[in-house]
């Protein structure tokens, strides 16, 4: 597809289970974000990742949030041990390097029961 | 620490008004600015990119910088329903990691 793609839309997990969330960005987009909103929140930044360069982590609440990606593709973050403040939209942006032009997924909303 | 403030709002405006949205940023080096409106349950969408000082219109939109004053706006002229909203400024530096403010939520009354 042309656009960032999420998957999977909507997961429903229960406390202490760990969850995967995939995102594959718009083909020869090098910079990739995850963010995490809350209901009536603003974006909260989370991971960033630009090329081959090392990701900036700094935004990840805790050691349990972790994100991997596979060269300049699809990007995987994981958490640990859900608890329900976990629960939210989790969107994935991409843009091409240098532009800061970012363009987002349709999100995953995470429901931590 | 590279900070982007906004008015969290709401920002109300009568149908046909215009909305004033504001916004600053901390880093000085910041290069690229850009206005996302985010809808209700959906994923924030780019309408306004802007580069240099000065004014830059695109329909009923206007984004305007100022970088001696760190100073970002967005103008909605004639304002819709169809624009209630909440409106998220990003910054760019060189290429770097965008950061977004909190955003403004924007309420068009007819």
């Amino acid at each position: 597809g042309a656009g960032v793609s999420q998957s999977p839309s909507n997961k429903v997990t229960e406390k202490g289970k760990d969850v995967e969330l995939r995102c594959d960005p718009i083909s020869g987009h090098t910079a990739l974000y995850w963010y995490r909103q809350r209901l009536g929140q603003g974006l909260e930044f989370l991971i960033y990742f630009q090329g081959n360069s090392a990701p900036d982590k700094s935004g990840l609440p805790s050691d349990r949030f972790s994100a991997e990606r596979t060269g300049e593709s699809v990007s995987t973050l994981t958490i640990q041990r859900t608890q329900q403040e976990d629960s939210a939209v989790y969107l994935c942006a991409s843009s091409l390097s240098g532009t800061g032009r970012a363009f987002f997924g349709q999100g995953t909303r995470l429901t931590v029961v | 620490q590279k900070e982007v403030e906004q008015n969290s709002g709401p920002l109300s405006v009568p149908e046909g008004a215009i909305a004033s949205l504001n916004c600053t940023y901390s880093d000085r080096g910041s290069q690229s600015f850009f206005w996302y409106r985010q809808y209700s349950g959906k994923s924030p969408e780019l309408i306004m990119s802007i580069y240099s000082n000065g004014d830059k219109e695109d329909g009923r939109f206007t984004a305007q910088l100022n970088k001696a004053s760190q100073y970002v706006s967005l103008l909605i002229r004639d304002s819709q329903p169809s624009d209630s909203a909440t409106y998220l400024c990003a910054v760019d530096n060189a290429g770097n990691m965008l950061t977004f403010g909190g955003g403004t939520r924007l309420m068009v009354k007819p």
